[in-house]
């Protein structure tokens, strides 16, 4: 049994790009949530996909937006990238609803510069 | 305005002795609890839960007890080992409609051998 993969491992970036992070889930979860952790914080939830479509969005803004892919594996893409955005990004793969729990992967620590 | 919040950046305990990690929270519709353990360049790894119908819950070294009329949790680790040495996170899901995690801001763990 696979766990959640995430890519790249680490990314740094200039103020005004796009970023694009990927997610593949662990095998037989079909939900994925994504959360972003800042330094001496816990993670605060993005948004979550299940069956393509987003289920669920926490507080923010629209230029975080995100897709999942019929294998169940996700992107997030982040606009305009601005220095708050430097973060851990952490991706989480489940059943429906968190149901059985939710397995983490290791995150894609962005830097914008 | 934070709905879990764990008042305890950090602890330091003796090997053998017993760890007690604290979280508050103040979401009436939180009705899951969880902790979850992170170690540095690592995703959170699952520790253990509680429902909101039971005050108690026992896996190993490792339990969870819970004051709803407090809204209070806590994490006892009997006895602690130097390998427990993390940074533990509380969580509790049912405040939305994707059952998405609300974290803490974490407690620094440090087992002294």
């Amino acid at each position: 049994e696979t766990g959640v993969t995430q890519s790249p491992t680490h990314l740094i970036k200039t103020r005004g790009q796009q970023v694009t992070l990927r997610c593949s889930s662990q095998s037989g979860h079909n939900t994925v949530s994504w959360y972003q952790q800042a330094l001496g914080q816990g993670p605060q939830f993005i948004f979550q996909y299940y069956r393509e479509e987003e289920n669920g969005r926490g507080n923010f803004p629209p230029r975080f937006s995100g897709l999942q892919f019929p294998n169940y594996s996700s992107e997030l893409n982040v606009n305009a990238l601005e220095l708050d955005d430097s973060a851990l990004y952490l991706c989480a793969s489940s059943q429906r609803q968190g149901e059985g729990g939710y397995t983490f992967g290791s995150g894609t620590r962005l830097t914008v510069v | 305005d934070q709905q879990v919040k764990q008042n305890s950046p950090s602890l330091s305990v003796q090997e053998g002795r017993i760890s007690i990690l604290n979280c508050d929270y103040t979401n009436s519709m939180f009705d899951y609890f969880l902790w979850y353990k992170k170690y540095p360049a690592e995703g959170p790894t699952f520790l253990i839960s509680i429902s909101s119908i039971k005050d108690k819950n026992e896996d190993g070294r490792f339990t969870v007890f819970l004051n709803k009329s407090a809204k209070h949790l806590s994490l006892h680790i009997v006895p602690s080992q130097p390998g427990d040495s993390a940074v533990y996170f509380c969580a509790a899901s049912g405040g939305g409609s994707a059952r998405q995690l609300t974290f803490g801001s974490g407690t620094q763990l440090t087992v002294l051998p």
